[in-house]
């Protein structure tokens, strides 16, 4: 079954203590994103990466980092996790755009993180 | 930048009612826009998107929406809400050869019984 499949679901953390949630995804898909859900702010893209080894900044990029060594794998990384990183988070994926791929995500079912 | 409105952060129907959730662009080239549903507990999943091909785009569970390049717009309908289309909506937006799926803040539909 073609998936995005993110770990852990839900996660209760302290400030400080170094957290990893990772991502994959098995529809060999060059595009891959992080978003984080607020209520009432919608979707906001955190990173994403065009391919392996390229990553880059979405619009809240801001205590967190990411890698893609592989292609199938794009952890979200908190250094240092803070509670205004609180939130609900998503791995997406998509193919290259062209080729009569228009954009569409493919999203994992969400990782609620808590940090206290 | 591109950027997307949904009037209504929450909108109540009644079973068998019209369903109409609002969706405003800003692109000043036609977009592709998509409508995503989100499950209580679950991912983002898509209802439709528009590409260009048709104004009028059909999606699942009966919903669909129209192009408006006039209006700017991609309202969601649906005829008659069913208990199990309560969930929380998302119109995205992005250009053509645009990486960045840019999402609005969503609409949180209730179905009254």
């Amino acid at each position: 079954e073609a998936q995005v499949t993110q770990n852990p679901r839900y996660l209760i953390t302290v400030t400080g203590k170094k957290l990893t949630v990772t991502c994959s995804q098995n529809m060999n898909h060059e595009y891959m994103s992080w978003y984080r859900q607020d209520p009432g702010l919608g979707l906001r893209q955190i990173y994403y990466s065009m391919n392996v080894e390229v990553t880059d900044k979405g619009d809240v990029p801001e205590g967190y980092k990411v890698s893609r060594k592989e292609k199938r794998n794009f952890p979200l990384i908190l250094e240092s996790p803070s509670p205004n990183q609180t939130s609900l988070y998503f791995c997406a994926s998509r193919p290259t755009l062209g080729q009569g791929n228009t954009g569409e995500l493919f999203f994992g079912e969400g990782s609620r993180l808590t940090v206290l | 930048a591109q950027s997307v409105t949904q009037l209504g952060s929450h909108v109540s129907v009644s079973e068998g009612a019209l369903v109409l959730l609002r969706c405003n662009y800003s692109s000043s080239v036609p977009p592709y826009l998509f409508w995503y549903v989100q499950y209580p507990n679950q991912g983002l999943q898509l209802l439709l998107k528009y590409t260009s091909a048709a104004t009028l785009v059909k999606g699942i569970n009966g919903f669909e929406a129209e192009f408006k390049k006039s209006e700017t717009s991609f309202h969601l309908t649906k005829p008659s809400a069913h208990m199990s289309d309560a969930a929380e909506y998302f119109c995205a937006v992005s250009d053509f050869g645009n990486e960045k799926l840019t999402f609005g803040t969503g609409t949180r539909l209730t179905i009254i019984p």
